[in-house]
């Protein structure tokens, strides 16, 4: 089926240090989602992105969090600077329609924030 | 705020016997959410497993059922006989319109499937 690529898959940083994580999400998909989860905890939403935009966005997203799909590669999430609590792994998702919420996942991101 | 609440935790079945992963949900919207399984094998990323977009119809996929059931709030995935290969992690999820699609996970199920 469709796939859903994330790169790196574990990535050790820095506290303080930038980090942006990357998504090829599946080829002819419109919208893109960011989700955390900390280890033995829920999966939570962090953002979803459609047409060059933020469209709705959860408390988790901090300040120190951006996302962007220039030009129709990667969508990104960049986190600058990073903090111990975004420790986590964070997977991406894409989806081609809005209205059924059904949407397809990469393997996930694991950060781990020193 | 939408919610989901599932079977906490990891549920161990003997191959062959029953299955029951309880989930409920609570949506703000006027409407009624879409509600899915979603499942994690081993080394795998996370995958839909089953969907039901209108209350009262039932879902399946792989021998799992999954009856939305808007009364209760609830959609509990079942299985009759399950395999070896079963054993993964379950996510019950909504999703509603919310200023924009947004899918809410419940905290997951592992189920372990013994031989």
């Amino acid at each position: 089926g469709p796939k859903v690529l994330q790169i790196p898959s574990h990535q050790i940083i820095d506290m303080g240090q930038m980090v942006t994580l990357n998504c090829d999400p599946v080829s002819n998909h419109l919208y893109f989602y960011w989700y955390k989860q900390i280890l033995g905890q829920q999966m939570e939403f962090l953002v979803n992105f459609y047409n060059g935009k933020v469209m709705e966005k959860s408390k988790l997203f901090k300040d120190q969090f951006s996302v962007e799909r220039p030009d129709g590669s990667y969508f990104t999430l960049k986190i600058q600077p990073t903090a111990l609590e975004d420790s986590a792994v964070y997977f991406c998702a894409s989806s081609l329609e809005q209205n059924t919420g059904q949407l397809y996942f990469g393997e996930g991101s694991k950060l781990t924030v020193l | 705020g939408d919610s989901v609440t599932q079977t906490e935790g990891q549920v161990t079945v003997s191959e062959s016997k029953s299955l029951i992963i309880n989930c409920t949900y609570s949506a703000t919207s006027i409407g009624y959410p879409n509600l899915f399984w979603y499942v994690r094998y081993p080394g795998e990323g996370l995958q839909l497993l089953l969907k039901v977009i209108t209350a009262g119809q039932k879902g399946s996929s792989r021998g799992f059922e999954a009856t939305y059931n808007k009364e209760a709030t609830s959609f509990h995935l079942q299985k009759a006989s399950v395999q070896e290969s079963d054993s993964a992690v379950y996510y019950c999820a909504l999703s509603e319109w919310a200023g924009g699609y947004k899918v809410v996970f419940g905290s997951g199920t592992r189920l372990l499937v013994s031989p």
